[in-house]
Formats: C-alpha cells, structure tokens, sequence
C-alpha cells in the first residue's frame, strides 16, 4: 500500500469555521490531489500539486485553498466551512508520468459541516 | 471537454455470476483508462488500466478492453464473488497531464 495518511479521518464542524485537511505521504511523489466524494457525482478533483509550492486549481475549487511547503504535505483548508462542503475528501498521489501515471489514494476524511 | 460515463447501478448479481460495466468516453486527444475500486470505508484502488487501442488490462480475474472505435472501456469478470462488492469507477487521463477524469461509479452487490 502507498504511504498515504490523511489527518483527521472524521470530523463536524459549524458553518463559518475554518477547516484544515493533512494529507502526508513518505513515496516522495511529485504530484498530490485533493478530491471530493458525494453521491451522484463521483469523484471530484479540487485541487492539485506538481511541485512545492506549485499548484493549480480542479474542477471544483471554489471556496477552497491548498499549500504544499514540502513535498510530503499537501493541506487543504476550507476558509469558512458551508453545509455544502458536507462530503468525504481523498488525497492522492502520483509520479506525474502523463498518460501512463497511477494514482494512489489515502482513507479519505468525512467531514460534515452543520 | 474529458468525460467518462458509466453504467448507473446498483448492478445485483447472484455469486458465481458474469459481471459487465460498461463505460465510455469521450476525449479531446488520446487518453489512457482505468479502472478503480473502492471497497466500503476505504480509498480506491487500482483495479487495471490499458494505455493504448486495443490493450487488455487485467487483475484479479477483471479485464477490460480499450476500443477506440467504440470509445468504450467495459469492465468483465467471469465468475464474482461476494468479496467483489464494491463500487467502480472508470477514469481516464489525457496524455501530457496527470488530472484523472473519473465516472460516477457503479455499485456491484453480489449475494451468496
């Protein structure tokens, strides 16, 4: 399995809180994603990394921010929380070979936001 | 624009069953395709993936068939079992980049 840990697996906030995810990987790879999951729509990317410090936004980026200050960390922070960010959030990780790359997923963490 | 569309499930079948979920594509160049599956409470998992037209990918008795013609990357099985419930996603990646575009996924119940 990839060295992928995820901090905190669950968690319920209040609506306006601030919100910080922790995804920590020890494969060393170049590229990290965050990706949300909610019925009906799949998974969604949100954010990525192809480098510290370099990063680009997905398909659903609004209302998020991420920071990638070392290699093995990628946060992602929710400035202040909506309802609609209720969901459950991957990490993932790749060497960032193009066409031919695998990505490898993290536990998830199931935020609800009341 | 990438995107991937599956078969809506949940897909019940009996133990010992042929399982297919069919996914297509459609792409603005020339992607690679995956299969993940995501077993309840964890992350997803690799399950194949095929990189050019007409490679087969293969694992754990799952296979799946790039067709360019038919822009269609169905997911078979032969004989399931009840330890193959899960939920997959078909995904692709276009060449140069490393974003996957995934399918929403289809939910395999398989009873005894």
């Amino acid at each position: 399995d990839a060295g992928i840990t995820q901090s905190p697996r669950h968690k319920v906030t209040e609506t306006g809180t601030p919100v910080t995810l922790r995804c920590h990987q020890t494969e060393n790879h170049r590229y990290m994603y965050w990706y949300r999951q909610d019925p009906g729509h799949g998974l969604r990317l949100i954010h990525y990394s192809y480098g510290v410090k370099d990063t680009d936004k997905g398909e659903v980026s609004d209302g998020y921010s991420v920071s990638r200050s070392k290699t093995e960390d990628f946060l992602l922070t929710l400035e202040s929380a909506t309802s609609s960010q209720t969901s459950v959030y991957f990490c993932a990780i790749s060497e960032g070979r193009g066409h031919t790359d695998t990505q490898y997923f993290g536990p998830g963490t199931r935020l609800t936001v009341l | 624009g990438n995107s991937v569309t599956q078969m809506e499930g949940p897909v019940t079948l009996s133990e010992e069953a042929f399982l297919t979920i069919n996914c297509t594509y459609t792409a603005t160049g020339y992607p690679s395709l995956f299969w993940y599956v995501q077993y309840p409470g964890e992350g997803l998992q690799l399950l194949l993936k095929a990189t050019k037209a007409d490679d087969k990918g293969s694992n754990k008795g799952f296979e799946a068939t790039y067709r360019k013609e038919t822009t269609s990357f169905h997911l078979e099985k032969g004989s399931v079992q009840v330890s193959d419930s899960a939920v997959y996603f078909c995904a692709l990646i276009i060449g140069g980049y490393s974003t996957l575009t995934f399918g929403k996924g289809t939910m395999l119940l398989v009873s005894p």
